[in-house]
């Protein structure tokens, strides 16, 4: 089915290790972005991109590093993770424009011990 | 700069009774402005979505949201709550250039949690 999805679904860190999050959308929509949700503060932008080759800083980009390579994957680095980091992570995607409205992914729930 | 404020936190219905889910924005452009719904554990819906056509909008589930742009208003309202409406709610803003294509950022208020009493 087309979509946006998102591996893994579950993770569990320790403090000071690193990992990718992946994001996958087959539907050629040229933003993606990456949020993290957190009780009682909506979902905040990490980072964003409007093409391959084009990302950009959001609200909470600190210890968070991306890449776009391609139109479909756009993967989230955790560089060391820490206790902080602990919360739930989306990944968006959607048409050039936005109008037609952002597609979610399911989530990755990331726990770091 | 874009933001958005949802006025309540969390709101309490009976079931069969009217909604009213309120939400204030500001944006430096024209917005497009987005409500989404969350279930427990799952990911986001688009409920309905603003985008400088009618400013009455429907959406799924007998949703709707009227844009006022004079109040910077885009509430969310449902004539007769379902128990299945029971959910937590975010109204979403996005600022849209001149040109009409928006810079791909969303700003997401904090959300409500809508409670359905039977």
């Amino acid at each position: 089915n087309a979509g946006v999805t998102q591996t893994p679904k579950f993770q569990v860190l320790k403090t000071g290790q690193s990992m990718t999050l992946q994001c996958a959308q087959d539907m050629n929509h040229e933003y993606m972005s990456w949020y993290r949700q957190d009780p009682g503060m909506g979902l905040r932008l990490i980072h964003y991109s409007v093409g391959a080759g084009i990302t950009d800083q959001g609200e909470v980009p600190n210890g968070y590093n991306v890449s776009r390579s391609t139109t479909e994957d756009f993967p989230l680095r955790l560089l060391s993770a820490a206790p902080s980091q602990t919360s739930v992570y989306f990944c968006a995607s959607s048409y050039a424009g936005g109008g037609r409205g952002y597609t979610f992914g399911s989530g990755t729930r990331l726990t770091v011990v | 700069a874009q933001s958005v404020t949802q006025l309540d936190s969390h709101v309490s219905v009976s079931e069969g009774t009217p909604v009213l889910l309120r939400c204030n924005y500001s944006s430096s452009y024209s917005p497009s402005l987005f409500w989404y719904v969350q279930h427990p554990n799952k990911g986001l819906q688009l409920l309905l979505k603003y985008t400088s056509a009618a400013t009455l909008v429907k959406g799924i589930n007998g949703f709707e949201a009227e844009f006022k742009k004079s109040e910077t208003s885009f509430h969310l309202t449902k004539p007769s709550a379902h128990m299945s409406d029971a959910a937590e709610y975010f109204c979403v803003v996005s600022d849209r250039r001149n040109g009409g294509t928006s810079y791909g950022k969303l700003t997401f208020g904090q959300g409500t949690i809508l409670t359905v009493h039977p």
